[in-house]
């Protein structure tokens, strides 16, 4: 149990599917995250939820669509997806946004959703 | 931009052989992370590093944080089976947290 569930764990879809991707923290942190993990490259920043509101949207195409409706849950809706998109996504949390990158309040992570897009 | 470069990207060694992988950058980080992810499972934060020349240890796990903040290395003595996994660094940079790629370990027994 890390205290961030994800769910599903493996998820495979067509590129005219609509999924949606879950999280959800027990650990009381008020900042939520969306990371991209590719092979062979860093882990890529998506989405920043903090107290709810979203402050950061790096550059991520529109098929990607997060939902944060309070500080415990946090979704990305899918659709339209290609085929490049296939990838481990990970949620993460942290006390606060300003906190993330702190000594005293790192990063928590879920295990991943294991998305393929055929 | 700030970059992470991590060395090696692959490493496959003996049990109870030592190791030293490294993360650099020509960025100065006001602090650096290192994660150790597991197959299947999220990364796990195994330290956070501080104060240029900082060494922290972690039973077989030591980690140092070089003098100008640029650059971090992790150095395991009498690797196990149970250290395999992808090490992952993240440097505290100007916005946000900054990942590098991952140095994936071996162990065999």
């Amino acid at each position: 149990e890390t205290g961030v569930t994800q769910t599903p764990r493996h998820l495979v879809m067509g590129m005219t599917n609509k999924k949606s991707l879950k999280c959800e923290q027990h650990l009381g942190h008020n900042a939520m995250y969306w990371y991209k993990q590719s092979a062979k490259k860093p882990l890529e920043l998506m989405f920043v939820y903090n107290f709810k509101e979203q402050t950061e949207n790096n550059s991520v195409p529109s098929r990607f669509s997060p939902e944060c409706p309070n500080s415990s849950h946090l979704f990305l809706h899918l659709h339209t997806l290609q085929p490049e998109d296939s990838a481990l996504y990970l949620c993460a949390s942290s006390r606060n946004r300003d906190s993330a990158s702190s000594y005293n309040s790192p990063l928590h992570f879920g295990n991943g959703t294991r998305l393929t897009v055929t | 931009t700030q970059l992470l470069e991590q060395s090696p990207q692959f490493l496959s060694i003996q049990e109870g052989e030592n190791l030293t992988v490294y993360c650099n950058s020509s960025s100065v980080f006001s602090s650096l992370q290192w994660y150790r992810q597991e197959p299947g499972e999220g990364p796990v934060l195994l330290v956070t590093v501080v104060t240029g020349g900082e060494v922290k240890k972690l039973k077989r796990l030591t980690f140092q944080f070089g003098d100008a903040r640029k650059d971090s290395s992790l150095h395991i003595t009498a690797a196990q089976p149970g250290d395999t996994g992808l090490y992952l660094c993240a440097g505290k940079g100007a916005q946000k947290l900054v990942f590098g790629q991952g140095t994936r370990l071996t162990i065999n027994p």
